[in-house]
């Protein structure tokens, strides 16, 4: 069963309002990725992190997302400016390095968005 | 990049019988395939990974096959009963995509007695 934490599994904002979201990996686990799944189960992937930096980001997170994964602190996914479009289950998944060989996602349960 | 396609989007089965789930992925350079039980309201549960180098994995109460040649990775649950009732999806991870998996757009499994 994974071990990661996500934070809150519900939350409700109004168009133009900050969305923050947090998770912690799983112990050991330097890798952190961020998932959307929106309502017709449509998976995009929006960054992820080997320790506290960005491996590799798409533009959309670039431009209205901003996250981070601070040392001895949980990760965070914030939306600058929530619009409609952006409700859906934001899921993180964590994993050992890859270094060698691809290790295995663990998600966690998800932050269920919804921006009315 | 990588696409992948799933099908079918719904499929409904009698409980004792068998169900298969399809994925077909562009990629000839995918080297890792992953399937993933969804439950209502719950997360990703990782039911199996298949490597490229091995073309049939055992689970318990299902069988995944990698066709290479054909780009085609399914999932066969062998005797389904209710429980197994939940969204399915597939993911890969190619070289093209870096780490990040490519999920294919699902299959919603309801079995019924």
């Amino acid at each position: 069963n994974s071990k990661v934490i996500q934070t809150p599994r519900y939350l409700v904002k109004g168009q133009g309002q900050k969305a923050k979201m947090r998770c912690i990996p799983e112990k050991g686990h330097p890798v952190v990725f961020w998932y959307q799944q929106n309502k017709n189960n449509e998976f995009k992937f929006l960054i992820n992190f080997q320790n506290q930096e960005v491996l590799q980001q798409i533009d959309m997170t670039e431009k209205r997302f901003s996250a981070e994964c601070p040392s001895n602190s949980p990760c965070s996914l914030e939306i600058q400016s929530s619009e409609a479009g952006d409700s859906a289950l934001y899921l993180c998944a964590s994993s050992l390095s890859w270094a060698g060989g691809y290790a295995e996602q663990f998600f966690g349960p998800g932050t269920r968005l919804t921006v009315l | 990049g990588e696409q992948v396609e799933q099908r079918p989007p719904h499929l409904s089965v009698r409980e004792g019988d068998s169900a298969v789930i399809t994925c077909t992925y562009t990629d000839p350079n995918s080297y890792y395939f992953f399937w993933y039980k969804q439950e209502p309201g719950a997360s990703l549960q990782l039911l199996m990974k298949v490597f490229s180098s091995t073309e049939i994995n055992e689970g318990q109460g299902f069988t995944v096959l990698l066709n290479k040649k054909d780009k085609r990775l399914s999932l066969n649950l062998t005797a389904a009963h209710p429980g197994d009732s939940a969204a399915y999806f597939c993911a890969v991870s190619a070289t093209s995509s870096g780490q990040k998996l490519v999920f294919g757009q699902g299959t919603i499994l309801k079995v019924y007695l």
